[in-house]
């Protein structure tokens, strides 16, 4: 069964603390994104990466980092630099950065207090 | 530059109504259009794309959209609204001319359906 699985579906933090978000696909794609929604402001793209060991900072990478070692895999961390983490983070995938269309995992909710 | 406006933040319609969520459209190239569907606390899910082929797209779940360049408008619609179609809906334009595929996002339109 294919697809983009993220985890955990709720993540809570104290501010000030670093946070690893994970973010797996068997979809056997090249690009992977991440993205942050907050509510009424549609999806930012906070970073992605059109192949393994490369990425790229989207529209708002400040306070976050990423690895790609993986084809599989593309971790995100919040970083305690990150201002308002606070947030739902969608990770997505696509066969390439030239293919159209994005698959998205179910996404994980974080509350830092 | 690309960009994406959902005329409406809020639509709400009966059950068996018909369903129109608006779309207006910002794009210096032949823009790809996709609307995706989020259900509460969920990914996104594809419902249509349009990528420069027939100007009618058809979707899943009973849903279509038409490109039209002339009022760059990619406006969704659906004969017959049902409960399950209640959700957020978003626009979104892709920019393929960095290479980055970036996806450009409208700020979404959440449809209510009264039974």
């Amino acid at each position: 069964d294919g697809g983009i699985t993220q985890s955990p579906k709720y993540l809570f933090r104290k501010e000030g603390q670093n946070v690893t978000l994970s973010c797996e696909q068997n979809l056997n794609h090249d690009a992977m994104y991440w993205y942050r929604q907050d509510p009424g402001q549609g999806l930012r793209l906070i970073y992605y990466s059109q192949i393994v060991n490369d990425f790229q900072k989207g529209d708002i990478a400040e306070g976050y980092s990423v690895s790609r070692e993986k084809k599989e895999s593309f971790p995100l961390t919040v970083t305690s630099a990150q201002k308002n983490p606070t947030a739902f983070y969608l990770c997505a995938s696509s066969i390439a950065t030239s293919s159209y269309e994005q698959y998205f995992g179910p996404g994980t909710r974080l509350t830092v207090t | 530059a690309q960009s994406v406006t959902q005329l409406d933040s809020h639509v709400s319609v009966s059950e068996g109504t018909p369903v129109l969520l608006r779309c207006n459209y910002s794009s210096s190239y032949s823009p790809s259009l996709f609307w995706y569907v989020q259900h509460p606390n969920k990914g996104l899910q594809l419902l249509l794309k349009y990528t420069s082929a027939a100007t009618l797209v058809k979707g899943i779940n009973g849903f279509e959209a038409e490109f039209k360049k002339s009022e760059t408008s990619f406006h969704l619609t659906k004969p017959s609204a049902h409960m399950s179609d209640a959700a957020e809906y978003f626009c979104v334009v892709s920019d393929v001319s960095t290479g980055a595929n970036n996806l450009f996002f409208g700020t979404g339109t959440r449809l209510t359906v009264i039974p």
